[in-house]
């Protein structure tokens, strides 16, 4: 999973709230991704950041939110408009081609 | 529209026997693409790519994979399947002058002992 790192790892949410999953890279990429897995349907784009205090919506950007504050720091929100939140989530980053994963979060909403 | 195809949800194979995992996309242009592995409930792992040259590519593990372009497949091979090689296989491709990468949906590897 080389130097890319989430938490928790295991998260639990009530309907309602919103949570924060955190990615931290020591690997001085400039590029990082938010993805949603879900059986069946493979890697799904929520957000990227080619760059600190920039970021990019991706194919199912809604009732999510990031920020780039830090080259390093790439957290992902998932409020209460995501209608069906519980996935799989993965964080990449990049240093050009191809990625580098986290070991990934798996949020479940009771 | 950019899309891969991995067309097997699942591939069985016995242990010591060859595997194929296969693999076709769509972009514009000559992508670089990438195969990925994940075990359970953990992150995907790189296992090989293709950017240019030599169309076929070896990676980690035994794996290898063939760029054919006139057929735009990239089909993931491992002369001699492990037990171990079971897990769930990825195809991606990033179109040139992108940086996303598009994900086929995966296939599931079996390897029995």
């Amino acid at each position: 999973d080389g130097g890319i790192t989430q938490s928790p790892k295991y998260l639990f949410r009530k309907e309602g709230q919103n949570v924060t999953l955190s990615c931290e890279q020591n690997l001085n990429h400039d590029a990082m991704y938010w993805y949603r897995q879900d059986p069946g349907q493979g890697l799904r784009l929520i957000y990227y950041s080619q760059i600190v205090n920039d970021f990019q919506k991706g194919d199912i950007a809604e009732g999510y939110s990031v920020s780039r504050e830090k080259k390093e720091s790439f957290p992902l929100t998932v409020t209460s408009a995501q209608k069906n939140p519980t996935a799989f989530y993965l964080c990449a980053s990049t240093p050009g081609v191809g990625q580098y994963f986290g070991p990934g979060t798996r949020l479940t909403v009771l | 529209a950019q899309s891969v195809a991995q067309p097997e949800d699942q591939v069985n194979v016995a242990e010591g026997n060859p595997l194929t995992v296969k693999c076709t996309y769509s972009v514009s242009g000559n992508p670089y693409l990438f195969w990925y592995v994940q075990y359970p409930n953990r992150g995907l792992q790189f296992l090989l790519k293709y950017i240019t040259g030599d169309n076929l590519v070896k990676g980690s593990y035994g794996f290898e994979a063939e760029f054919n372009k006139s057929q735009t497949s990239f089909h993931l091979k491992n002369p001699s399947a492990l037990v171990s090689d079971s897990a769930l296989y990825f195809c991606a491709v990033i179109p040139r002058g992108f940086q996303k990468l598009v994900f086929g949906t995966g296939t599931r590897l079996l390897v029995s002992p």
